[in-house]
C-alpha cells in the first residue's frame, strides 16, 4: 500500500461512455496530480491541484474533466473518449511548497482501455 | 527546451551483475535529478535524487552521481536481483513546484 489508492484498477469503455477515475490519499499531502502513461512515451502531467485549487492543466482535451472536492480526494471525469486515450492514468500527491524535491507519492495506476 | 534522455531498453542482465542505466539531461537551469522506478502493476516509487552538483543520491543498493560537466546522473548498482527487474523512470525539476520533466523509461530484466 503506497498511501494513494486509485480505483478501479482496469476500465475498458466504449466511445460514448462516461466513467470517473477516482483518487484518494491519507498522507496529509494538499497537491495532487494526473499523470498519462503511453507505452514507450514520457510520463505526461495532465493536471495539478494544490490546496484544492487546479494551478496546471496542460493542453489536456476538454474529454478529461478533473475534479479535486478536497485535499485528499481527486477525481477524472471521462467523457467520449477516443482509442488513443488508453493508457495507464497515475495519480501522485506531494506536499505543497514542496513539490518534486520531496517526491511524489504515486497510486497504482487505473489501465484503461477506450474501445 | 529540457529534456532527459534514458538509454532505450530493455535491459537484460543476469543476477548478480554490474547494472548502469544512462541519463543525461540537458536544462538550463540547475535542475534538481531524480531517478524513480516502477515494478510490475504499481504506480512509480522514488529510488533516489540529488539536488546539486557532484551530490550522490543512494538507495537499496542503487546509486547515482550527478555530474554537471557531462550533464548525466546514471543510475548503477553493483549486483543486481531478480527482484530488481522494473522500469526505472529519470527525470529532472528546476524551479517549478510541480513539473517534473521525464525521460521514457528503462525497463530492466534480470534473469536468475
Amino acid at each position: 500500500e503506497t498511501g494513494v489508492t486509485q480505483t478501479p484498477r482496469h476500465l475498458v469503455m466504449g466511445m460514448t461512455n462516461k466513467k470517473s477515475l477516482k483518487c484518494e490519499q491519507h498522507l496529509g499531502h494538499n497537491a495532487m496530480y494526473w499523470y498519462k502513461q503511453s507505452a514507450k512515451k514520457p510520463l505526461e502531467l495532465m493536471f495539478v491541484y494544490s490546496l484544492e485549487e487546479r494551478v496546471e492543466n496542460n493542453s489536456v482535451p476538454s474529454r478529461f474533466s478533473p475534479e479535486c472536492p478536497n485535499s485528499s480526494h481527486l477525481f477524472l471525469h471521462l467523457h467520449t473518449l477516443q482509442p488513443e486515450d488508453s493508457a495507464l492514468y497515475l495519480c501522485a500527491s506531494s506536499q505543497e511548497g514542496g513539490g518534486p524535491n520531496y517526491g511524489y507519492t504515486f497510486g497504482s495506476g487505473t489501465r484503461l482501455t477506450v474501445v | 527546451g529540457d529534456s532527459v534522455t534514458q538509454m532505450e531498453g530493455p535491459v537484460t542482465l543476469s543476477e548478480e551483475a554490474f547494472l548502469t542505466i544512462n541519463c543525461t539531461y540537458t536544462a538550463t537551469g540547475y535542475p534538481s535529478l531524480f531517478w524513480y522506478v516502477q515494478y510490475p502493476g504499481e504506480g512509480l516509487q522514488l529510488l533516489l535524487k540529488a539536488t546539486k552538483a557532484d551530490d550522490k543520491g543512494s538507495n537499496k543498493g542503487f546509486e547515482a552521481t550527478y555530474r554537471k560537466e557531462t550533464t548525466s546522473f546514471h543510475l548503477e548498482k553493483g549486483s543486481v536481483q531478480v527482484s530488481d527487474s522494473a522500469v526505472y523512470f529519470c527525470a529532472l525539476s528546476l524551479d517549478s513546484n510541480y513539473q517534473l520533466i521525464w525521460g521514457a523509461g528503462t525497463k530492466l530484466i534480470i534473469k536468475p
